[in-house]
């Protein structure tokens, strides 16, 4: 059971898109479509901002979109804001009723 | 609205035991799976486990050894035991509430530092 694996960082400016990926394998990201998103600011815990590959939770911006194409899953925040800056973590169910974390991303809005 | 609060030590030597205890406000533990999470400074999060109100319990592979979760649902409460620490588990630890396996985690406590030192 491995960590899945994020760039460690990815920059943008607001009002622009970005993409982050999540690469797992067909044990977990492949298998299932059970990937969730995680938004996390200095200090805080985590908050859901995806689920189920593709949902948002009631009260998540429209910006935030989830999609999955075989073994990686990726997070997408179209017109980028200062809010959004902060670290995100992909989430997949990983068989055996256990679940894996990505290894985090590092959002900066310039 | 569902709130969940860690509470325990904040420093523990090493080679004893970890106790902390997650309480749950404003909602029932029925039907639910109640996880901890824990994230090293300056590192990633990393599962611990969870525990079905009824008390049926998993857990993450390499922690399986030292780990149990347990419940308590007259006191609306459900806690993480480590035994044998080292400083390779101090983290802070976070406890969650998720709807069935697979789903997301959904409500979070707001964290609690636990050291391991002498």
């Amino acid at each position: 059971q491995s960590a899945l694996t994020q760039p460690r960082s990815v920059s943008g400016s607001p009002g622009q898109s970005l993409t982050i990926s999540c690469t797992g394998t067909s044990s977990d990201v492949g298998g299932y479509d059970y990937v969730s998103w995680y938004q996390q600011h200095p200090g805080k815990a985590p908050k859901l901002m995806i689920y189920d590959v593709t949902k948002r939770p009631s009260g998540v911006p429209d910006r935030f979109s989830g999609s999955k194409s075989g073994n990686t899953a990726s997070l997408t925040i179209s017109g980028l804001q200062a809010e959004d800056e902060a670290d995100y973590y992909c989430c997949s169910f990983a068989g055996s009723y256990s679940r894996s974390f990505g290894t985090g991303t590092k959002v900066t809005v310039l | 609205q569902v709130q969940l609060q860690e509470s325990g030590p904040g420093l523990v030597k090493p080679s004893e035991t970890l106790s902390l205890t997650c309480t749950v406000s404003g909602g029932s533990m029925r039907s639910y799976y109640w996880s901890w999470i824990r994230q090293p400074p300056g590192k990633g999060l990393e599962w611990i486990g969870y525990i079905y109100y009824s008390g049926s319990t998993n857990y993450h592979p390499s922690l399986k050894s030292r780990v149990t979760i347990s419940v308590d649902t007259s006191k609306n409460q459900f806690s993480l035991k480590l035994i044998s620490v080292t400083a390779a588990d101090t983290a802070v630890y976070y406890c969650a509430r998720e709807l069935g396996v697979g789903s997301p985690l959904d409500y979070w406590g707001p964290g609690i530092l636990v050291t391991v030192s002498s």
